[in-house]
């Protein structure tokens, strides 16, 4: 059981270049949030997706775009990166409002 | 803005002492949720308390909710140099529009000296 698994785990991108994060959870989850977390911050929602089939935008989804593939996935897309884009991005899951959230390990990307 | 709003920002205490962090928020929730997370790495939950429920242990960890206030507190007791991280609460909505949005504060760094 591997929980909530991203890829890749590191990035290093050029500015204008584009790229798609990962995720993937096998715990039959409904609901899935992309998060980043900037030095010394806290989470700030990026998308949610709070079950297959919707998306919503959270609190920072400028430049940003998602994909819920199915039941297990969820991707974000960065379709042309910017250095303030630079930042460690986590994926996590729910099963309902009365659950906790669980987390996958994060994406440490670097745009130069 | 974030939804939650931690206090204080970072705390630092001895070993055996309790800590205190406190968890303001904006908007009607359905529960409220702490999460650990040790540096670099992702987060870990800690505790869940329900909009109905006032308060819940867990271990050392106490947790109260007060939704008049829109509040909340995490009480960690006997505290261990293990307990150092960074801890946030989280807050999640399960109606109208904003029907699963799961949001947090922006932490509190809290250090425990041997």
């Amino acid at each position: 059981n591997a929980g909530v698994t991203q890829t890749p785990k590191f990035q290093v991108l050029k500015t204008g270049q584009s790229m798609t994060l990962q995720c993937a959870q096998d715990m039959n989850h409904n609901s899935m949030y992309w998060y980043r977390q900037d030095p010394g911050m806290g989470l700030r929602l990026i998308y949610y997706s709070a079950s297959e089939g919707t998306t919503d935008k959270g609190e920072v989804p400028n430049g940003y775009n998602v994909s819920r593939l199915n039941k297990r996935e969820f991707s974000l897309r960065l379709e042309s990166a910017a250095p303030s884009q630079t930042s460690v991005y986590f994926c996590a899951s729910l099963t309902g409002w009365r659950t906790e959230a669980f987390f996958g390990q994060g994406t440490r990307l670097t745009v130069v | 803005s974030q939804q939650g709003e931690e206090d204080p920002q970072a705390l630092s205490i001895q070993e055996g002492e309790n800590a205190t962090m406190n968890c303001s928020y904006k908007t009607s929730i359905n529960n409220l949720q702490w999460y650990r997370q040790n540096s670099g790495r992702g987060l870990v939950h800690l505790i869940l308390i329900r909009s109905n429920e006032r308060e819940k242990h867990s271990g050392r960890l106490r947790v109260t909710l007060d939704t008049s206030k829109k509040s909340s507190s995490l009480l960690i007791t006997a505290s261990r140099a293990a307990d150092t991280a960074s801890y946030f609460c989280a807050t999640f909505r399960a109606g109208g529009t904003s029907y699963g949005k799961l949001t947090f504060g922006q932490g509190t760094i809290l250090t425990v000296h041997p």
